[in-house]
């Protein structure tokens, strides 16, 4: 079963602005993370954050954690076509546990 | 290439054979999953290896279904009997014991019974 839902389930921005998907979740957790999955394709691990940490960067990507709301986002600062894909939050309960996911935002980004 | 790398890629099979997937994981990496990913979701938790031990399945995993990784390195998943409900994207995922349970992905297995 999902843990929790990813919104919007679908999002289209032109190149260069922001994009901003949110993630919800169910259940108290031990870290969440951020997958992003091209068509078809395996899923590319992006950050992880700890349920103690309430925002993390790498890169163009910010992730904010607020475990008190059940809720994490994710930005994509100057979107490229590139970053088209869809992408997962992930949560697990210990070190060593299985990812539950969620249902996944639809990113298109068009020149 | 230092990933996790799964085999066959595609896999085309009628209803009621069998069949069976490859995963190696990253070569340090001391656990290993098993997820199945039908369209348009994401993916659900199969089964987990800490080296050979199989330490959780999922109530997906049918009496059907069987993973093993026999000397705690590749993993082999096989579904006897398959269902056309049984296609789906097979995927495989390693992590290291030292991490925080960052699981990295192989390409996955593309499942499709007729």
């Amino acid at each position: 079963s999902q843990q929790g839902e990813e919104d919007p389930q679908a999002l289209s921005i032109q190149e260069g602005e922001n994009a901003t998907m949110n993630c919800s979740y169910k259940t108290s957790i031990n870290n969440l993370q951020w997958y992003r999955q091209n068509s078809g394709r395996g899923l590319v691990h992006l950050i992880l954050i700890r349920s103690n940490e309430r925002e993390k960067h790498s890169g163009r990507l910010r992730v904010t954690l607020d475990t008190s709301k059940k809720s994490s986002s994710l930005l994509i600062t100057a979107s490229r076509a590139a970053d088209t894909a869809s992408y997962f939050c992930a949560t697990d309960t210990g070190t060593a546990s299985k990812l539950t996911f969620g249902t996944g935002t639809r990113l298109q980004v068009t020149l | 290439d230092t990933g996790v790398s799964q085999d066959p890629r595609h896999k085309i099979t009628k209803r009621g054979q069998n069949v069976t997937f490859r995963c190696d994981p990253i070569s340090e990496h001391n656990r290993l999953y098993w997820y199945r990913q039908t369209l348009g979701q994401g993916p659900e938790f199969l089964t987990y290896f800490q080296n050979e031990a199989q330490l959780e399945k999922s109530r997906l995993l049918s009496d059907r279904f069987s993973a093993e990784r026999p000397k705690g390195s590749f993993s082999t998943l096989e579904i006897q009997r398959t269902e056309q409900g049984d296609s789906a994207m097979y995927l495989c995922a390693s992590t290291a014991r030292s991490s925080y349970n960052e699981q990295f992905f192989g390409p996955g297995t593309r499942l499709t019974v007729l």
